[in-house]
């Protein structure tokens, strides 16, 4: 079956213009998570999903940060005001209730010119 | 929180040698470690993971082993081949009510040929 998939796969904005980044996560899967990836370091936990509870939004690292989940499927990473920070290659990922696997998309790579 | 830490970051070993990732964690209600194989352009993908009630796992050439005493576990590659060249990330999550993941920083492994 289709695995995780994300789009675009990269985007060039200019610093201060809002992106929208979308992921589409496997059919069936409730849970749906967002990290962010720099340049030879780790994935950072940004945001998580799960069913029809509130989602964890412990990891976004300032209020430019939003994500939505809609109809428990698709889900779209907001950032305003894009600062050259935020540069990165930014994954989604999601698994079924109950379980740890996590699947990844492909993700997108976001550079703030 | 967790916090995971992993060693080396850049390894290069010569084809058919072995290799060894080693992380280790923080939070010992820790209990599933997965480890992720990321490919230059593509998301990470799960490889293998272990859970705390057992020691070792092996899949043909790859075996993770998990000293909960002293909150270490380790990624073993045997046979080694150059299409295992790619990034290897070490997680840890406490599924205390959801499965957030805390991943290390990540290890470059190069095999030359």
């Amino acid at each position: 079956g289709a695995g995780v998939s994300q789009s675009p796969s990269n985007k060039v904005t200019e610093k201060g213009k809002d992106v929208e980044l979308r992921c589409d996560p496997i059919s069936g899967h409730t849970a749906l998570y967002w990290y962010r990836q720099s340049l030879g370091q780790g994935l950072e936990f940004l945001i998580y999903f799960q069913g029809n509870s509130a989602p964890d939004k412990s990891g976004l690292p300032s209020d430019r940060f939003s994500a939505e989940r809609t109809g428990g499927s698709v889900s779209t990473l907001t950032i305003q005001r894009t600062q050259q920070e935020d540069s990165a290659v930014y994954l989604c990922a999601s698994s079924l209730e109950g379980w740890n696997e996590q699947f990844f998309g492909p993700g997108t790579r976001l550079t703030v010119l | 929180g967790e916090n995971v830490e992993q060693h080396p970051s850049t390894l290069s070993v010569q084809e058919g040698d072995s290799a060894v990732i080693k992380c280790t964690y923080s939070d010992s209600a820790s209990n599933y470690f997965p480890w992720y194989k990321q490919e230059l352009g593509k998301g990470p993908q799960l490889i293998i993971d272990i859970r705390s009630n057992v020691g070792e796992k092996k899949d043909q050439r790859i075996a993770v082993t998990l000293n909960k005493t002293a909150k270490h576990f380790s990624l073993h590659i045997t046979e080694t081949q150059p299409e295992d060249s790619a990034v290897y990330f070490c997680a840890a999550t406490s599924n205390s009510g959801y499965s957030t993941l805390t991943f290390g920083k990540g290890t470059m492994l190069l095999v030359s040929p």
